[in-house]
């Protein structure tokens, strides 16, 4: 079965810096890459996803970039603020609908004011 | 309803016994999940229905958990003789298979279960 890595596991930034989370997943088949984050205490909600037909995809302050050759792929979040401080998590799945997603273990970001 | 709803939010249970947790999914979401999420981890899968049958099950630890979608929207998941690692969040997604939000998790405020 798929298994998805995320590093780092903890992330602290200035506030105003940028910061990158990466993932790596291991099912080749894989074609949906979303990235979910879960404030403390509240449910996980989606920020951005990709699709495997496309390298990169931007909103606003979020990036996520996408190399499927080597099986990775990353987040990254530009001008953070500390409302950004959160549990960000990577999955993985074979197709967008109707099939299980694979999430990694999470990085805790904490934005420094 | 406006989002999913878990019932209940939180369960202490004694080591053995029998818990129930409900899910009531978005109107019209015909994908519906079961996760596990211990602390510090990232949510764990455990079972996917497509209406009212298991489409994947592969996550269910052992034949203690169990779970029925049995009108194809509220889903029950059932665990027999709790243990203590049984412990954690249990949280419930649904999702659209069709349309603009396509395979977009809308999760649960999860049912915290403790097992003592």
């Amino acid at each position: 079965g798929e298994n998805v890595e995320q590093h780092p596991s903890t992330l602290s930034v200035q506030e105003g810096d940028s910061a990158v989370i990466k993932c790596t997943y291991s099912d080749s088949a894989s074609n949906y890459f979303p990235w979910y984050k879960q404030e403390l205490g509240k449910r996980p909600q989606l920020i951005i996803d990709i699709r495997s037909n496309v390298g990169e995809k931007k909103d606003q302050r979020i990036a996520v970039t996408l190399n499927k050759t080597a099986k990775h792929f990353s987040l990254h979040i530009t001008e953070t603020q500390p409302e950004d401080s959160a549990v960000y998590f990577c999955a993985a799945s074979r197709k967008a609908a109707g099939n299980k997603l694979t999430f990694g273990g999470g990085t805790r970001v904490l934005v420094k004011p | 309803g406006a989002g999913v709803s878990q019932t209940p939010s939180n369960k202490v249970t004694e080591k053995g016994k029998y818990v129930e947790l409900r899910c009531d999914p978005i109107s019209g979401h015909t994908a519906l999940y079961w996760y596990r999420q211990s602390l510090g981890q990232g949510p764990e899968f455990l079972i996917y229905f497509q209406g009212t049958g298991a489409a994947d099950d592969s996550g269910l630890p052992n034949d203690r958990f169990f779970a029925v979608r049995p009108e194809g929207s509220v889903s029950t998941l059932k665990i027999q003789r709790t243990e203590r690692g049984d412990s954690a969040v249990y949280l419930c997604a649904s999702s659209s298979t069709s349309g603009k939000n396509t395979g977009e998790l809308f999760f649960g405020e999860g049912s915290r279960l403790t097992v003592l």
